[in-house]
């Protein structure tokens, strides 16, 4: 079974920093783009971040860019974000995605960790 | 990066159809044949309805259809069933290399 689970979050205070994880399991994952996506409480799905199978080939949303750091491990199917100067609006549910094989849409999604900055 | 333009909410009787818009720019849904639906019930993951444009995945009902103009795409959800209250989202890849979501459309079935 193709599965994500992501795991990581918790309380911060502002200016801290938190690394993310999201651990792959049922298929492949050295040949799938891993995304990472956001939900802030009551508010809209947001794309941050993407990562090629080659673990170098990143992208990043303006928003959290020189902030907020995408790698994997294909060596241990995992997925990570770190996050620094972390801010009160980084507060979200944070989820990894795959992005399905030679396409341009993420097709399984993890349940997502949450992340609450606040002091 | 703004995020794609998406009515904030839609409602429809069991048995109608509704129709769901989302529109961006030349650099996003223009340029590319590259847009996705996600429906998302509370506190739920999302889950993928529709991808480039118009393709449904396995398991995915027809009563989900999309089609695209320009730059605005619009989901059809035909036969509204009470299952299908939920958020629903679009997604666009985008110029740079990014994605951009929509703001989210909240569909009630009354």
């Amino acid at each position: 079974e193709v599965q994500l689970v992501e795991s990581g979050g918790g309380l911060v205070q502002p200016g801290g920093s938190l690394r993310l994880s999201c651990a792959a399991s049922g298929f492949t994952f050295s040949t799938y783009w891993m995304h990472w996506v956001r939900q802030a409480p009551g508010k809209g799905l947001v794309w941050l971040s993407r990562i090629k199978g080659d673990e170098i080939t990143t992208n990043y949303a303006d928003s959290v860019k020189g902030r907020f750091t995408i790698s994997r491990d294909n060596a241990k199917n995992t997925l990570y974000l770190q996050m620094d100067s972390l801010r009160a609006e980084d507060t979200a549910v944070y989820y990894c995605a795959r992005g399905a094989y030679l396409a341009y849409y993420m097709d399984v999604w993890g349940k997502g960790t949450t992340v609450t900055v606040s002091s | 990066q703004s995020a794609l333009t998406q009515p904030a909410s839609v409602s429809g009787s069991p048995g109608q159809s509704i129709t769901i818009s989302c529109t961006g720019t030349s650099s996003d849904i223009g340029a590319y044949n590259y847009v996705s639906w996600y429906q998302q019930h509370p506190g739920k993951a999302p889950k993928l309805i529709i991808y480039d444009v118009s393709n449904r995945p396995s398991g995915v009902s027809n009563r989900f259809s999309v089609s695209k103009s320009g730059n605005t795409a619009s989901l059809t959800i035909s036969g509204l069933q009470p299952e299908d209250e939920a958020d629903y989202y679009c997604i666009s890849y985008a110029s740079s290399s990014t994605y951009v979501f929509g703001i989210g459309t909240k569909v009630t079935v009354l």
